[in-house]
């Protein structure tokens, strides 16, 4: 079965660095999304992308956030200047449409971020 | 705000019947998911139901819809110790293209 995969599956960055996380999504998917979830909390949408751009966005991706498809198969997500607060389980998913149908997202397996 | 709850916690023994609860606020939701988080791994989609409907079965599992009170229901038949796994109920953002509400997932133990 196709599967989202994620690297790294544990990423530790100091305060203030810059991280990359990454993602490759399945191959006829267009939808493409970022959520975290922070320890004990509820899984929280950051952004979703289509065509080559931001669809949507909440107020947690803020300045220091961005995302990219560098190429055809990667999608990545980008923390410019991390914080603590930032540490969380960060989750790629992907779709064939967008939310709302019964197809659901396909989602990864997550990359753990520890800021320290 | 619109917004997803769920117990956090069910305890249940092998064999027995488990039923997870979820409340949600949004009733413009078209499609209500169920998601399973296994450890170490990531969100799998476990089942779904339309808006219309009440209830859905897909072999060990039952979801049952009471839109009068904004509930959901997963039901598992004959629960097994590979059953154990957090259980996220799911629902889209009213107008959203792509944000999906979560509840905070119940962790669902299966004792032998």
């Amino acid at each position: 079965e196709p599967e989202v995969t994620q690297t790294p599956s544990h990423q530790v960055t100091q305060m203030g660095q810059e991280v990359i996380l990454r993602c490759v999504p399945i191959s006829n998917h267009l939808y493409f999304y970022w959520y975290r979830q922070i320890l004990g909390q509820k899984v929280e949408f950051l952004v979703s992308f289509y065509n080559n751009e931001i669809s949507e966005k909440s107020e947690i991706f803020d300045d220091q956030f961005s995302v990219e498809r560098p190429d055809g198969s990667n999608f990545t997500l980008k923390i410019r200047s991390t914080k603590l607060e930032d540490s969380a389980m960060y989750f790629c998913a992907s779709s064939e449409v967008s939310a709302g149908d019964y197809y659901g997202y396909t989602f990864g397996s997550g990359t753990r971020l520890t800021v320290v | 705000g619109e917004d997803v709850e769920q117990s956090l916690f069910l305890s249940v023994r092998e064999g027995d019947s488990s039923v997870i609860n979820c409340t949600y606020t949004d009733s413009s939701s078209t499609y209500l998911y169920w998601y399973k988080q296994e450890p170490g791994a990531g969100l799998q989609l476990l089942t779904y139901i339309f808006s219309n409907m009440d209830m859905k079965q897909d072999q060990r599992l039952t979801v049952l819809l009471n839109k009068k009170d904004k509930h959901l229901s997963l039901r598992i038949a004959d629960t097994q110790t590979g059953d154990s796994a957090i259980y996220f109920c799911a629902g889209p953002l009213r107008g959203s293209q792509g944000n999906l509400i979560f509840g905070k997932g119940t962790k669902l133990s299966v004792k032998p």
